[in-house]
């Protein structure tokens, strides 16, 4: 089973600021990896695929990067409705797995 | 608009067996791999299991192995989680998710449905 590691736990930024997050595989997922934003209360959204692919209706500031092992979301000026969990989760192979998450809070 | 309906979750003694449903709508159902996702309270995503478009190959997380079951009736745009010796820790929101085309992330969840178990 391939185990994903996300870092930091929680993450406090100001608004307008940047925010990276990152995730860690423990073995190549090669770049089937996605992240989801999930609010309080609602299910998961999906944000990006591929690693890097934005979906549909995601705003541009919003953007992944890495294959392999080791994964990068960035969000480029954090507006008030960002402040969320994020969750990445590899594709690669059965059985699919996610990261515990990154709390994303206002500072 | 695709729509996943989740239901059949409750309250069930450990060792009891249930039966989630998940109604979809919006999209030619067995053109797409079908999931279920759970999430423990105040916890993160966990997978449970997946299917394929025509039930050919199923997949389960190792928490799950043995004591749930997978399935789907694509005639009922339906997709269907048997759990069998239920325990404590399964205790959490059930999501239905669908399998994208290109990939086999996640483009839609339905909003979930809470089991718990307890004595």
């Amino acid at each position: 089973e391939i185990v994903m590691t996300q870092s930091p736990a929680t993450l406090s930024v100001s608004p307008g600021e940047r925010a990276t997050l990152s995730c860690r595989a423990s073995q190549s997922v090669s770049s089937n990896l996605a992240w989801y934003q999930q609010k309080p209360g609602q299910a998961p959204r999906l944000l990006i695929y591929g690693a890097s692919t934005r979906a549909t209706g995601v705003p541009a500031r919003f953007s992944g990067s890495g294959s392999g092992t080791e994964f990068t979301l960035t969000i480029s000026s954090l507006q008030s409705e960002d402040f969320a969990v994020y969750y990445c989760h590899q594709y690669n192979n059965w059985p699919y797995s996610f990261g515990q998450g990154t709390k994303l809070e206002i500072k | 608009e695709v729509q996943l309906v989740e239901s059949g979750g409750g309250l069930v003694q450990p060792g009891r067996s249930l039966r989630l449903s998940c109604a979809a709508s919006g999209f030619t159902f067995d053109d797409y791999a079908m999931h279920w996702v759970r999430q423990a309270p105040g916890k993160g995503l966990e997978w449970v299991s997946g299917i394929s478009w025509n039930s050919g190959s199923t997949g389960y997380a190792d928490s799950v192995k043995g004591r749930f079951t997978i399935s789907r009736d694509n005639a009922k745009n339906s997709l269907y989680l048997q759990m069998n010796s239920l325990r404590a820790e399964d205790t959490a929101l059930y999501y239905c998710a669908k399998g994208a085309m290109d990939g086999y992330y996640f483009d839609y969840w339905g909003q979930g449905t809470l089991v718990t178990v307890s004595s």
